[in-house]
């Protein structure tokens, strides 16, 4: 089983909408997670950093984190046609720790 | 086989050294990436890799040099480092430039 998984997409849906990106994992001991966008031939930007479980908002962004479940979702409200990107989500295990393990990312359209 | 390979795992060069990092990956992808990761930052595009045109980071030093020896393996030889080059170097394939990316599992290079 692969530490974190990520369903790829791509995924596509209407200006407007919320999206909902999930990631799984299979690691108890990761403890710090990260949610990324990255642009075509780009490097990953940091968008949602979180620590252990619970919410966290940033505008029209939500990181939930349920560790019981191995589970952390992105919410993105008010979907816009520039949000379109592959959203990758990480984590590593203490903050010393520099080792990310990345999923695979999952390609995002908005729909105009 | 999804999966970005990366030799050796770890690497400990003085700066007078000569030395290359090895990428492989099997999935027919086209597009392949260098990264450089430094202690809780994000990856930093190095070069791309892409139907045998290398695109490179204007910032990124000569002492870098990226070579593909075919379409699977993209090695990246480094000459005369210095201590700040020390990081984390993921490498990275796509299927094409806008498609979701697989990264490594990444090479801890240390300069003394």
């Amino acid at each position: 089983q692969k530490e974190v998984e990520q369903d790829p997409g791509p995924l596509s849906v209407p200006e407007g909408a919320i999206v909902s990106l999930n990631c799984t994992y299979s690691n108890s001991a990761f403890q710090y997670f990260m949610w990324y966008r990255q642009y075509s031939r780009k490097g990953p930007e940091l968008l949602m950093y979180t620590y252990s479980s619970g919410n966290k908002e940033d505008g029209r962004f939500t990181a939930q984190v349920d560790k019981s479940s191995k589970y952390i979702s992105l919410f993105i409200r008010d979907s816009q046609p520039s949000d379109s990107a592959t959203y990758l989500c990480a984590m590593r295990k203490w903050d010393r720790d520099d080792k990310i393990i990345f999923g695979k990312g999952t390609r995002l359209h908005i729909l105009p | 086989d999804t999966e970005v390979t990366q030799t050796p795992k770890h690497l400990v060069m003085g700066m007078t050294n000569k030395k290359s990092l090895k990428c492989e990956q099997h999935m027919g992808h086209r597009a392949m990436y260098w990264y450089k990761q430094k202690a809780k930052k994000p990856p930093e595009l190095m070069f791309v890799y892409s139907y045998e045109k290398l695109s490179i980071n204007e910032s990124v030093p000569s002492r870098f040099s990226p070579e593909c020896p075919n379409s699977s393996l993209l090695n990246l030889h480094l000459h005369a480092l210095q201590p700040e080059d020390s990081a984390l170097y993921l490498c990275a394939s796509s299927q094409e430039e806008t498609d979701t990316q697989y990264f490594g599992p990444g090479t801890r290079l240390t300069v003394l």
